[in-house]
């Protein structure tokens, strides 16, 4: 398995354009986590799926972040329209039940600037 | 509410010296605490969790739930130890971990 992967792994746009980035989780993980890291705020829970069900998105800033996950093996984190302070690099996580191992397996990351 | 309390943004110390990274945490149950790691150019990966009790590339870290905290230590640094860490904290099962602010760890010859 190759992991988590992400998509884009770069992405610069200008303010106010929309963003989506892209997640395949590892195949037969049940749980989906988005995140974001700054140098100030350190690794901020977004939004988490089980079973491609939302279960808590109290992280999403505002309402101009959503997320999705139509499938097993499919998520994004949209961002329209984009500002400046949403710069940061987004992570995509997905587990087994915690039950289980209670480990998180993370992507490599997308780094978002928004200009 | 559950916190994570990671004081220390960056840590430096010398090859072979003791290394301690501080990890404090809020929750009023039984948590679950976790360190991950993330070296240059990889990922964040899981280094050790509590309940293990293991020793990971020389690094331990020991639960105490009087003080709430769970620092990660480690008795000769070496340079390959240089990465972020992060402390994380999980409540109840099926919930999220939630994860401090990370520490730097540099260490130099």
């Amino acid at each position: 398995d190759a992991g988590v992967i992400q998509s884009p792994r770069h992405e610069v746009t200008e303010m106010g354009q929309e963003v989506t980035l892209r997640c395949k989780p590892i195949s037969g993980h049940d749980y989906l986590f988005w995140y974001r890291q700054t140098m100030m705020r350190g690794l901020e829970l977004l939004i988490y799926f089980n079973n491609n069900v939302p279960i808590d998105d109290s992280g999403m800033p505002e309402d101009r972040f959503s997320a999705k996950m139509p499938n097993a093996s499919f998520s994004t984190l949209k961002i329209q329209p984009s500002e400046p302070r949403d710069s940061a690099v987004y992570f995509c996580a997905s587990s087994l039940p915690r039950g289980r191992t209670g480990e998180l397996f993370f992507g490599e990351g997308s780094r978002l600037t928004v200009l | 509410a559950q916190r994570v309390t990671q004081p220390e943004k960056l840590l430096s110390v010398f090859k072979g010296a003791p290394v301690e990274l501080k990890c404090n945490y809020s929750y009023s149950g039984s948590p679950e605490l976790f360190w991950y790691v993330q070296y240059s150019r990889q990922r964040l990966q899981l280094l050790l969790r509590h309940i293990s009790r293991e020793s990971i590339k020389g690094f331990t870290a020991d639960l105490n739930k009087g003080e709430t905290s769970f620092h990660l230590k480690k008795p000769f640094a070496q340079e390959e130890d240089s990465a972020m860490y992060y402390c994380a904290l999980s409540g109840h099962a099926g919930t999220a971990l939630i994860f401090g602010k990370g520490t730097t760890l540099s260490v130099s010859s």
